[in-house]
């Protein structure tokens, strides 16, 4: 148990579907993450929030939309995937931007598949 | 682009200490070397981070070298469950952290 926690564990979903993966950390952190992993593929950073601003946003298509209404919670909105966007998606958060010597943690991740 | 070159796999027999290399040539003065380790499918677990001095906690050894440009893991008696993809990161000011391919350990019986 890291302290954060998404839900849902596992989501499967069609291209036309809309859904959301939620994030939540009770850790006192200020900065949350967005990663996605791809099979057989290193962790990409998709988006950082830094006291729910967003600060990161490394190129990613709109079809993917995130939104930190706190510090606490963190949401992927996911709208018209396509098959190649399933991937194990992991939340993490940490101290604020600029506090590098503290960790960060990571949710244990929503595992999508779209079909 | 992850700062850090580390060897694809290794293996290591239960019990012996795993030593697991990391390669930082390009590490800046005020970066931190971080240590994360992810069993399958699961999110990557932390285990322990340094700036210039050797640190020990209750998982690992850092040990990083004086010119802070290589530092090596060390799991000092690896057991089956120590089996997973080791990541070394570099840690920036703007606090974000990037992963690399890691080092797949292998613990043998």
């Amino acid at each position: 148990e890291t302290g954060v926690t998404q839900t849902p564990r596992h989501l499967v979903m069609g291209m036309t579907n809309k859904k959301s993966l939620k994030c939540e950390q009770h850790l006192g952190h200020n900065a949350m993450y967005w990663y996605k992993q791809s099979a057989k593929k290193p962790l990409e950073l998709m988006f950082v929030y830094n006291f729910k601003e967003q600060t990161e946003n490394n190129s990613v298509p709109s079809r993917f939309s995130p939104e930190c209404p706190n510090s606490s919670h963190l949401f992927l909105h996911l709208h018209t995937l396509q098959p190649e966007d399933s991937a194990l998606y992991l939340c993490a958060s940490s101290q604020g931007q600029g506090n590098t010597n503290t960790e960060a943690f990571f949710g244990q991740g929503t595992r999508l598949t779209v079909v | 682009d992850a700062k850090t070159t580390q060897p694809p796999s290794m293996d290591c027999a239960e019990g012996r200490a795993a030593n697991l290399p990391c390669n930082h040539s390009t590490i800046s003065g005020n970066e931190y070397v971080y240590w994360y380790r992810q069993i399958h499918s699961q999110g990557p677990q932390y285990i322990i981070h340094g700036l210039k001095n050797n640190e020990t906690n209750e998982m690992a050894s850092l040990i990083i070298t004086e010119d802070r440009k290589s530092s090596t893991l060390i799991l000092p008696h690896a057991t089956l469950r120590d089996t997973a993809v080791y990541y070394c990161i570099v840690r920036p000011n703007n606090n974000d952290m990037r992963f690399g391919a890691g080092t797949r350990l292998t613990v043998k019986p």
